[in-house]
C-alpha cells in the first residue's frame, strides 16, 4: 500500500496563478482532509470531506476549493494564489466517515507550496 | 482558534532521560490523539486516547488525560535520539463531527 500520495512536493507560483495540489489515497478511507502548516506552527485543518460527493470548510477555507468525486482522491484548488498561502500543504485520510468520528489520521508527505 | 496548546514549545534532554510534554484545549472532546513529526515529513500517529479512558500506554509511551483540567500529557520514556521531532496533539470536539484540531507542538531534542 502506499498510503496517502501527494503531489507535487514542491511548487513555485506567482501571485494570481492557479494550481491544484493532488491528494490519493489507496486504503478505501471515507474521510480526507486537507490542512496547511507554517513555520513553527500546527496544523490548520482547510477542507475536508468525510466521502465522496461531501465535502465542508475547516478553520481557514477562503481562498481554496475542493471536491470529492471518488474515494480516493480529494484535490485542493487553488484560486488565484497569493503570497499568504505559501505554507506546507498536508493531506490526511481516516477511516472514520460520516456517521464515525473518531479514527487516526494516516498523513502525506506534503506539498511545498511557494508563492512569490 | 487552535483547540490545543502543548507546553513546552520546547524541551531538549539526554538520550536515556524521560521527557515529557502536556496539551491544553479549551472544548469538550471526543478523543485527544498525539502525532510526532520528523523534519520536513509528514506527521505519524502515535496514540489515541478516548475521554473516558484516563491512561493509556504504548511501547515506551505514556499519555493520560485529565477531562476535567482539560490537559492531557505524553511521557516519553528513556528517550533515543531518533525521539528527536516535533510533537503534536489533536483533539476531536464532541460538536466538530470528526475535525481534528492540531496545537502547535513541542519541538523536542534529545542528545546523544
Amino acid at each position: 500500500n502506499a498510503g496517502v500520495t501527494q503531489t507535487p512536493k514542491f511548487q513555485v507560483l506567482k501571485t494570481g496563478q492557479s494550481m491544484t495540489l493532488q491528494c490519493a489515497q489507496d486504503m478505501n478511507h471515507e474521510y480526507m482532509s486537507w490542512y496547511r502548516q507554517d513555520p513553527g506552527m500546527g496544523l490548520r485543518l482547510i477542507h475536508y470531506s468525510v466521502g465522496a460527493g461531501i465535502t465542508d470548510q475547516g478553520e481557514v477555507p477562503n481562498g481554496y476549493n475542493v471536491s470529492r468525486s471518488t474515494t480516493e482522491d480529494f484535490p485542493l484548488r487553488l484560486l488565484s494564489a497569493a503570497p499568504s498561502q505559501t505554507s506546507v500543504y498536508f493531506c490526511a485520510s481516516s477511516s472514520r466517515g460520516q456517521f464515525a468520528n473518531t479514527g487516526e489520521l494516516f498523513f502525506g508527505e506534503g506539498s511545498r507550496l511557494t508563492v512569490l | 482558534s487552535q483547540q490545543g496548546e502543548e507546553d513546552p514549545q520546547a524541551l531538549s534532554i539526554q538520550e536515556g532521560e524521560n521527557a515529557t510534554m502536556n496539551c491544553s484545549y479549551k472544548t469538550s472532546i471526543n478523543n485527544l490523539q498525539w502525532y510526532r513529526q520528523n523534519s520536513g515529513r509528514g506527521l505519524v500517529h502515535l496514540i489515541l486516547i478516548r475521554s473516558n479512558e484516563r491512561e493509556k500506554h504504548s511501547g515506551r509511551l505514556r499519555v493520560t488525560l485529565d477531562t476535567s483540567k482539560k490537559s492531557s500529557s505524553l511521557l516519553i520514556t528513556a528517550s533515543r535520539a531518533a525521539d528527536t521531532a516535533s510533537y503534536f496533539c489533536a483533539t476531536d470536539a464532541r460538536t466538530n463531527a470528526g475535525k481534528s484540531t492540531f496545537g502547535d507542538g513541542t519541538t523536542l531534542t534529545v542528545k546523544p
